[in-house]
């Protein structure tokens, strides 16, 4: 089924690793970005890509890198894991408004 | 500095019965609005928008009501159902900004059987 594939679904890191989460759409958007969820703060916007080959800030980037591989993938990176990068990471893409959300990467960060 | 905020974190409600989940605004240049669902262990699906143009928008059993003076919009379930439980997030973004959303914190609302 068409939609966003992100990996891995769960992952825990000690202090100072570093990872790569990926994401990819089948569904030929232009847009991607990346979200983190955590209690008590909604969805906060990490980076976005408005198309394939550019990349900017959202709202929370410390610490994190990302990469518009091509128009399907757009990973994110932590180059030095902390704790408070503990949390949900969602990966989506669009259409104008209508957001296609990946089912989440669950990070554990000790 | 929080633009869209919902300041209810839970609700409860009876099977059958209205639901109302509210959320509100600062930013007046927001232009558009979403509401986003949310089970456990699955990415936020969409639900129905809004377009500023509009005070109502209306799809089955779900209606969200703007209120562009108040900064304030709603969204109404009704009846609500048991499979309705799940954290609903209110969005909203301006066309200056492309389509980047700007979430609110979430509303978790049970629905008892």
């Amino acid at each position: 089924n068409a939609g966003v594939t992100q990996t891995p679904k769960f992952q825990v890191l000690k202090t100072g690793q570093s990872m790569t989460l990926q994401c990819a759409q089948d569904m030929n958007h232009n847009s991607m970005y990346w979200y983190r969820q955590d209690p008590g703060m909604g969805l906060r916007l990490i980076y976005y890509s408005a198309s394939e080959g550019t990349t900017d800030k959202g709202e929370v980037p410390n610490g994190y890198n990302v990469s518009r591989l091509n128009k399907r993938e757009f990973s994110l990176r932590l180059e030095s894991a902390a704790p408070s990068q503990t949390s949900v990471y969602f990966c989506a893409s669009n259409k104008n408004y209508g957001y296609t959300f990946g089912s989440g990467t669950r990070l554990t960060v000790v | 500095d929080q633009q869209v905020k919902q300041n209810s974190p839970s609700l409860s409600v009876q099977e059958g019965r209205i639901s109302i989940l509210n959320c509100d605004y600062t930013n007046s240049m927001f232009d558009y609005f979403l509401w986003y669902k949310k089970y456990p262990a699955e990415g936020p699906t969409f639900l129905i928008s809004i377009s500023s143009i509009k005070d109502k928008n209306e799809d089955g059993r779900f209606t969200v009501f703007l209120n562009k003076s108040a900064k304030h919009l709603s969204l109404h379930i009704v009846p609500s159902q048991p499979g309705d439980s799940a954290v609903y997030f209110c969005a909203a973004a301006k066309e200056t900004s492309g389509s980047r959303l700007t979430f609110g914190e979430g509303t978790q609302l049970t629905v008892n059987p």
